[in-house]
C-alpha cells in the first residue's frame, strides 16, 4: 500500500496568507525529497533533506524533516500567485522510493 | 543540456493498439524510471533501470515493457492498450538513487486509450 502520505489534499488560500503541507510515512526513511509540478507541467526537485530535525530554507519556503525521520513539512510564508501548483514529498525507506500523494495549492488573488 | 526528453507529448491509441514511449536523457545518469500520474493523483512507478542492460519492476509494471541498451534510452513499450493506462506518463532520470539533486522530470507523455 501507499507509504507516504500527504495531508491536506486540497489547499486554498488567499494571497499573502501561509500554508502548510505534511508528509507522513509509515516507516522511517532515510531522506526526505520535495517536488513542485504546475499546472500541465512536470514535477520539478526543490530540496532533499537527510538529518533528522533537519530544517532547510529556501527564500519564503521552509522545509523540516521530523526528528524520527517519519514526518516532513513544507511552509510557505505569504504566498504568491506563482507558488500555484501541487507539492509533492518523497522519500526512501530501504530499496524503495515513493512519492507521497501530493497536496494541491490554489492561491486566491 | 537538454536534460529528459520525452516523445511523443500527445497521443491517442485504440484499445489493442500498441506504441513505445521514447525517453532520452544527456546527463550521463544511471537511474531511469518511468512514472504514471492519473488525473489527481500521485506518481506511481511503472519500471526503472540503474543502468544500461539493468531494468526491474515498480508497483505498476503490468501492461507495460521497457529496455535500456543504452545510457541515454530507455523507452517504455505499451502492448495491447487498454483504456486503464490512459494517463500522463513521466520519465526521470538521476545520477543515483538518493541523489542529493533529485530527480530530473521530462515533460511528460499524455495518453488516451479510447
Amino acid at each position: 500500500g501507499q507509504q507516504v502520505m500527504q495531508i491536506p489534499q486540497y489547499q486554498h488560500v488567499q494571497e499573502g496568507e501561509d500554508f502548510t503541507t505534511y508528509c507522513n510515512s509509515s516507516t522511517t526513511l532515510s531522506n526526505i525529497q520535495w517536488y513542485k509540478q504546475r499546472p500541465g507541467g512536470h514535477p520539478v526537485f526543490l530540496i532533499q533533506l537527510v538529518k533528522s530535525g533537519e530544517v532547510k530554507k529556501q527564500k519564503r519556503l521552509t522545509f523540516q524533516f521530523g526528528e524520527a525521520k517519519k514526518n516532513s513539512s513544507l511552509h510557505i510564508t505569504a504566498t504568491q500567485t506563482t507558488d500555484v501548483g501541487t507539492y509533492f514529498c518523497a522519500g526512501s525507506t530501504g530499496n524503495q522510493f515513493y512519492f507521497g500523494t501530493g497536496t494541491s495549492l490554489t492561491v486566491i488573488p | 543540456n537538454a536534460g529528459v526528453t520525452q516523445t511523443p507529448k500527445f497521443r491517442i491509441l485504440k484499445i489493442g493498439q500498441s506504441m513505445t514511449l521514447q525517453c532520452t536523457q544527456d546527463m550521463n545518469h544511471n537511474y531511469m524510471y518511468w512514472y504514471r500520474q492519473d488525473p489527481g493523483m500521485g506518481l506511481k512507478l511503472i519500471y526503472y533501470s540503474v543502468g544500461a542492460g539493468i531494468t526491474d519492476k515498480g508497483e505498476v509494471p503490468n501492461g507495460y515493457n521497457v529496455s535500456r541498451s543504452t545510457t541515454e534510452d530507455f523507452p517504455l513499450r505499451l502492448e495491447l492498450a487498454a483504456p486503464s493506462q490512459t494517463s500522463v506518463y513521466f520519465c526521470a532520470s538521476s545520477g543515483y538513487r538518493d541523489s542529493p539533486y533529485g530527480y530530473t522530470f521530462g515533460s511528460g507523455t499524455r495518453l488516451t486509450v479510447v
